[in-house]
């Protein structure tokens, strides 16, 4: 599985939109960009997923760069309840990575009234 | 639709003892995967489970196991536990075979004292 890295804290204010970047450069054809989040003390919540195109559903929106060698979640107008660790994970294209989702450390996300 | 539930929520066990957790996955979903997150670790994939078959396994002792029946739900057992057991055990159910896309349930809370 392609490592991904995320820095590992960002602050953002509520209402305003919260942008996670993530850079996954080892990705490769066939795999696919997850992103998860972690409320504390529950478990991970699927957020959204994508291969190559821009993705947006009723939680957020994913943007993948040309190359997909970076991606940026975001959040459009966060709340305090969107304060969490937020995970992105490269996985699929079969192998050793069937069904197993491998988390880094992630971002802690801070929303701030 | 009623999500993944985990049973127990909470266990305190000792040393040397073993344990049986049970998930019961969104119905509908036939693939169920396990995970262990602690602090010093993160989270970390133990094993996945489609019709009644392990298809992934990731690196844990022998002492970790787990089984599916044919109505998708899944146990995991720990033998021998061990101080550093104490984790928070955690189910995902995904809709099909490698799933990535997974759901997951409020997880487990053992501690082996």
């Amino acid at each position: 599985d392609a490592k991904t890295t995320q820095p590992t804290s960002m602050d953002c204010a509520e209402g305003r939109a919260a942008n996670l970047p993530c850079n996954h450069s080892t990705i490769s054809g066939n795999e696919y960009v997850y992103w998860y989040r972690q409320i504390h003390s529950q478990g991970p919540q699927y957020i959204i997923h994508g291969l190559k195109n821009n993705e947006t559903n009723e939680m957020a929106s994913l943007i993948i760069t040309e190359d997909r060698k970076s991606s940026t979640l975001i959040l459009p107008h966060a709340t305090l309840r969107d304060t969490a660790v937020y995970y992105c994970i490269v996985a699929g294209g079969g192998g050793t990575s069937y069904g197993k989702l491998t988390f880094g450390q992630g971002t802690i996300l801070t929303v701030h009234p | 639709k009623a999500g993944v539930t985990q049973t127990p929520r909470y266990l305190i066990k000792t040393r040397g003892q073993q344990v049986t957790l049970s998930c019961s996955p969104i119905s509908g979903h036939r693939s169920v995967s396990w995970y262990q997150q602690t602090p010093g670790q993160g989270l970390q994939f133990l094993f996945e489970y489609f019709s009644e078959t392990q298809r992934n396994k990731g690196n844990f002792p022998g002492r970790f196991s787990g089984r599916q029946f044919s109505n998708s739900r899944s146990e995991m057992n720990v033998s021998t536990l061990e101080l550093g057991d104490s984790a928070l055990y955690l189910c995902a159910s995904s809709l099909g075979l490698a799933g990535h896309e997974q759901y997951f349930g409020p997880g487990t809370r053992l501690t082996v004292t």
